[in-house]
């Protein structure tokens, strides 16, 4: 059964520095992987999707990072500003178009 | 707008009832997907539709839920005889095509008294 990790719970950081944030799966037959940002009583944003033929994917400030064979990914988040403040999951599709998601990571960005 | 819109946003009713929520997708969205986020936990897949067909329907986690699509659009999601552990956020999503990236709705936020 696929199981998706993600470490650490929560984070908090000062405005400014670099963070990553780390996810892992148990099994890795994976159709794809995202990241998506989760604000207080909203529904999910994607920030970025790895197809499982690719490594990594960027958009802006944030990086993707995708290592099938050892079931991580990572999320880079530079130069983090207190609008990154948010709840970050990831999530794995599965050859059977089921997503398992996992518990996410809090993060808060201080000014 | 045009993003996923999903109604009611809050629901409050008694233990027993039947409830109803709706979804309406990105048009053009052919995929569609329901997802129930319980109070500390993470997000767990209900269900998926391809148009008007739900391949997989082995998520919903009781009989007593159902969900449907028609026209390739709009989603209902059913719960009957609602119980107390129903309570939670029933999130929607939609995406081009299976595969391609969801796109969520706001949620409703459903508590059974």
């Amino acid at each position: 059964k696929q199981e998706v990790t993600q470490i650490p719970a929560a984070l908090s950081v000062p405005e400014g520095e670099n963070l990553v944030l780390n996810c892992s799966f148990t099994d890795s037959a994976i159709y794809n992987l995202q990241w998506f940002r989760q604000d207080p009583g909203k529904g999910l944003t994607s920030l970025l999707l790895i197809q499982s033929s690719q490594r990594e994917q960027t958009s802006g400030r944030l990086n993707a990072s995708l290592d099938k064979s050892s079931g991580r990914s990572t999320l880079y988040i530079a130069a983090s500003q207190p609008g990154d403040s948010a709840t970050y999951l990831c999530a794995v599709r599965l050859n059977n178009n089921d997503m398992r998601f996992g518990a996410g990571t809090r993060l808060t960005v201080k000014p | 707008g045009a993003g996923v819109s999903q109604s009611p946003s809050n629901k409050v009713t008694e233990k027993g009832k039947d409830v109803e929520l709706r979804c309406d997708p990105i048009s053009g969205h052919t995929a569609l997907y329901w997802y129930r986020q319980s109070l500390g936990q993470g997000l767990e897949f209900l269900i998926y539709f391809q148009g008007n067909s739900a391949p997989d329907k082995s998520g919903l986690p009781s009989d007593r839920f159902s969900a449907e699509r028609t026209g390739g659009s709009v989603s209902t999601l059913t719960i009957q005889r609602t119980q107390q552990e129903d309570s939670a956020v029933y999130l929607c999503a939609s995406s081009v095509n299976q595969g391609k990236p969801q796109h969520f709705g706001d949620g409703t936020r459903l508590s059974i008294l």
